[in-house]
């Protein structure tokens, strides 16, 4: 199957600093990506949808300027958390799907990044 | 947002038993329905994506069924193996004639297979 690569796989930094984390599709190309994140507990809940080439699309109750998302190409989407608070720790993790597949086909997860702020 | 919920939340079975879990989703909005298998460290594996009412899948031991009038899929294990150990997610996708493929997901079933 499609690989979709992530990094970092986890991350330690302190409040008030910037982290990004990358999202890669390494053998198919990606119009849309996702980012979700995922509490203890919790669902993995969608938090936007990055669209190559265009501004991001943010589910309701996500600060999109908080959560800053890049789609420069096909094979490259980044989510940076700024000035990340102990309340950003969670887990996210990216999904593609290959711009060649319907819609209602998988998508390719990435293996995930644990954030944790201290 | 959409609520997709999946039950049980945790499961422990001997090998060789067979099991089954749920996954309810609204069904007035609704494209297609996702299963995916989740190994600890590991990305989610898609296992299904379904779209019409009465769709039934099989992937060896596995295999799922939809019923969308009623927002209902239930996912199959015939005879676990240990190796089955993992968290089965359900994901929702509502976008009927677009692009995007948003999926919404449940908190997952996660099933332990005893030798």
């Amino acid at each position: 199957g499609a690989v979709v690569s992530q990094h970092p796989s986890w991350v330690i930094c302190k409040s008030g600093t910037s982290v990004k984390i990358e999202c890669r599709s390494l053998d198919f190309q990606a119009t849309t990506m996702f980012w979700y994140r995922q509490f203890p507990k919790q669902s993995l809940m969608l938090m936007a949808t990055s669209n190559e080439g265009s501004k991001a699309t943010y589910e309701q109750g996500v600060e999109k300027d908080k959560f800053l998302i890049n789609h420069a190409s096909l094979t490259l989407s980044t989510l940076t958390v700024t000035s990340a608070h102990p309340e950003d720790s969670s887990f996210y993790i990216c999904s593609a799907r290959d711009q060649k597949d319907r819609v209602n086909t998988e998508a390719f997860f990435g293996q995930g990044t644990r954030l944790t702020v201290v | 947002i959409l609520n997709v919920e999946q039950s049980p939340q945790s499961l422990h079975v001997q090998e060789g038993d067979s099991t089954n879990f749920t996954c309810s989703f609204p069904s007035s909005n609704f494209y297609a329905l996702h299963w995916y298998r989740w190994e600890t460290a590991k990305s989610p594996e898609a296992l299904f994506v379904m779209t019409l009412n009465g769709d039934e899948k099989k992937k060896g031991r596995i295999s799922a069924t939809l019923n969308t009038k009623e927002g209902y899929s239930y996912l199959y294990i015939k005879g676990s193996q240990p190796e089955d150990s993992a968290t089965y997610l359900c994901a929702s996708n509502p976008d009927r004639g677009s692009t995007l493929g948003r999926l919404y997901f449940g908190r997952g079933t996660q099933l332990t297979v005893w030798p």
